[in-house]
């Protein structure tokens, strides 16, 4: 099984910030990345998918990069709506999830 | 719109059983693969099955297989999760998404609010 690790699991951070998450696969993954955001009682929402690609519309202060076992989430210029918990999944053998990211405000 | 909308939760004891439904609407059903998540209440994320766009090919979690049977009917729209031998552990919100695995894995695009299941004597 592919184990997903997030880090930090808490970032405490500013509107107007820029911040970064990673997620670390247990075996590479080549670029079969997603990142979600979830706010408190609402369904995950897909941000990114295949590592860096950006769903429609999500605003483009979200970005992806990595491959293999290394991956980043960027958030630029942070908004009050961007505070949330944030979790990377693996989709290239079935599917894990990492523990999830709580971006908290300062 | 896509919207998926699941139903079917509640309170069941432990070794009971239950059924839980997803409607989906606004894509194409039968061309999608779908699956299920669950989140256990205060937890992350965990996934719990997938099937394929023709229901041929299904995929379960270790923690649900043989106690978990996934179903779909295409004429009417709608996603099944059949769930037996439940276990305190099952708590959580179950949400149906699409997306799956299969000859290519797919992210999760969209998904339902979740129905709540609790296992408790």
């Amino acid at each position: 099984d592919i184990q997903m690790t997030q880090s930090p699991s808490t970032l405490s951070a500013s509107v107007g910030d820029t911040v970064t998450i990673t997620c670390r696969a247990s075996q590479s993954i080549s670029t079969w990345l997603a990142w979600y955001q979830q706010k408190p009682g609402k369904a995950p929402n897909l941000l990114i998918y295949k590592a860096s690609t950006l769903e429609s519309g999500v605003p483009s202060r979200f970005s992806g990069s990595g491959s293999g076992t290394e991956f980043t989430l960027t958030i630029s210029s942070l908004q009050p709506d961007d505070f949330a918990t944030y979790y990377c999944q693996q989709y290239n053998s079935y599917y894990t999830f990492g523990q999830g990211t709580k971006l908290e405000i300062k | 719109e896509v919207q998926l909308f699941e139903s079917g939760g509640g309170l069941v004891q432990p070794g009971g059983s239950l059924r839980l439904s997803c409607a989906a609407s606004g894509f194409s059903f039968s061309g999608s693969a779908m699956s299920w998540v669950r989140q256990a209440p205060g937890k992350g994320l965990e996934w719990v099955s997938a099937i394929s766009g023709g229901g041929i090919s299904t995929y379960f979690a270790d923690s649900v297989k043989g106690r978990f049977t996934i179903s779909r009917d295409n004429s009417k729209n709608t996603l099944s999760l059949q769930m037996s031998s439940l276990r305190a552990e099952d708590t959580a919100l179950y949400y149906c998404a699409r997306g799956g695995l299969g000859y290519v894995n797919t992210q999760l695009d969209y998904w339902g609010q979740g129905t709540l299941v609790t296992v408790s004597s």
